[in-house]
């Protein structure tokens, strides 16, 4: 029963290709993000939304394209793939939009490499 | 600008030992901290976490300590044992949308 649950696992594609990322959250929180983790364990958030609705863009690219069906989930996709693409991806929720006293529950990460 | 700091990227300690991770953060703003563990190929994982009207909090065998002063958080682990060997992370929020991580501190427990 796993909480916060993201596929695949490990991606490994060519520069230039377009991949998908999937998340699914059943914890039943209304906020889900995507935060991008680099080589040296940095995390940044990049996106989140709220019900459906986008409330975080952090001057990610525009190649990179979220899309939530639904609040129990959050895909990413990524268009035309380049080398410094190459990172951890964490699917996140929360119970609230505003995360004050809500802390983020993680999936398990899609490590992602551009070759 | 918005950051969070770590005074030790590396930590290493004897099974048994309390372990003490720090961390600086320069938003005054943030009035709600929260401490992360992540083990080699998981996500982040919820430690404890305190709000700006507390200094002190204690969970099981953590204690997290803020003193908005100088803002300065730390996370005190009590007879730190093996399975506590991760990445640690600290986070901040003011009452936004997002959680700032901090840059991890790696904590390696020695048997």
């Amino acid at each position: 029963d796993t909480a916060v649950s993201q596929t695949p696992k490990y991606l490994v594609t060519q520069m230039g290709n377009d991949k998908s990322i999937k998340c699914e959250q059943n914890l039943g929180h209304d906020t889900m993000y995507w935060y991008k983790q680099d080589s040296k364990k940095f995390l940044k958030i990049m996106f989140s939304y709220n019900n459906k609705e986008l409330i975080i863009n952090e001057t990610v690219p525009n190649r990179f394209s979220p899309k939530s069906p639904d609040k129990a989930h959050l895909n990413l996709h990524i268009n035309s793939l380049e080398l410094g693409d190459s990172a951890v991806y964490f699917c996140a929720s929360s119970q609230q939009a505003v995360s004050y006293n809500s802390p983020l529950h993680f999936g398990n990460g899609t490590r992602l490499t551009v070759t | 600008g918005e950051s969070v700091g770590l005074h030790l990227p590396t930590l290493s300690v004897q099974e048994g030992d309390n372990s003490i991770i720090n961390c600086a953060y320069s938003n005054s703003a943030s009035d709600y901290f929260i401490w992360y563990k992540q083990e080699s190929g998981k996500g982040p994982q919820f430690i404890i976490d305190i709000r700006s009207n507390m200094d002190k909090r204690q969970g099981q065998r953590v204690t997290v300590l803020l003193n908005k002063t100088v803002k300065h958080l730390s996370l005190q682990i009590a007879a730190t044992q093996p399975g506590d060997s991760a990445v640690y992370f600290c986070a901040e929020n003011d009452r936004g949308f997002k959680t700032i991580f901090g840059a991890g501190t790696r904590l390696f427990v020695k048997a």
